[in-house]
């Protein structure tokens, strides 16, 4: 069971908006630590897609964005392409785990 | 360029030892974090533990502190994660990463291409 909960699987249509939630804590996102997103093609290595909540690394397409709320983050993504399908990670900082890393447990977006 | 280049895939036997290795290039070596983070087949992202390789302090998930070791060589720029005595749930592909801030701001900005182990009787 992850710190940090997402649920499984969202899908959306080619052109559509989909949003993916990471639900945590008082002792993580609900304690002001940065939230990060990372996408995950099938059989690659992680890659950086958003940071410190809203940001957007040099290259990610503003398509992607990140916002918090509470002990909530999300991510949403518009104008969804074939190539968004990949598994996405929400990751934060947890201090009730000796200063932890902690992941939520990944969300599947499949592109209809 | 920027990049962490991960050793090759390993098949052990339970019980035996291995270290893997995660070589930086193209940055200061000892300007960032170190992460390792465990994918096990089919599953999500857990992170493992960090170093910090300007004095080689270490942080660990709970659940990895006592199972696994992580250190690193600045004179090769490379860090590494050890097991002394592999099980076969560890079996998994295992990950490094850089922390382009410190704790508790890490952010992973690049990655290894990981890493399969593999522990088989």
């Amino acid at each position: 069971q992850s710190v940090l909960t997402q649920p499984p699987s969202v899908s959306g249509a080619p052109g559509q908006r989909v949003t993916i939630s990471c639900t945590g804590s008082s002792s993580n996102i609900g304690a002001g630590y940065d939230v990060h997103w990372y996408q995950q093609l099938p059989g690659t290595a992680p890659k950086l897609l958003i940071y410190a909540t809203s940001k957007r690394p040099s290259g990610v397409p503003d398509r992607f964005s990140g916002s918090k709320s509470g002990t909530s983050a999300s991510l949403a993504i518009t104008g969804l392409q074939a190539e968004d399908e990949a598994d996405y990670y929400c990751h934060s900082y947890d201090t009730s785990l000796s200063g932890s890393g902690v992941f939520g447990g990944g969300t599947k977006l499949t592109v209809l | 360029e920027v990049q962490l280049v991960q050793s090759g895939a390993e098949v052990k036997k339970p019980g035996e030892s291995l270290r893997i290795s995660c070589k930086g290039s193209g940055y200061t070596f000892t300007s960032y974090w170190i992460n390792w983070v465990r994918q096990m087949p089919g599953k999500g992202l857990e992170w493992m533990g960090r170093i910090d390789p300007s004095d080689s302090y270490t942080d660990y998930s709970p659940s990895f502190q006592g199972h696994v070791t992580i250190s690193a060589d600045t004179s090769v720029t490379t860090a590494y994660l050890q097991w002394s005595s592999l099980k076969a749930s560890d079996t998994a592909m295992y990950y490094c990463a850089r922390s382009i801030l410190p704790p508790p701001r890490d952010t992973f900005d690049m990655w290894g291409q990981g890493t399969m182990v593999t522990v088989s009787s």
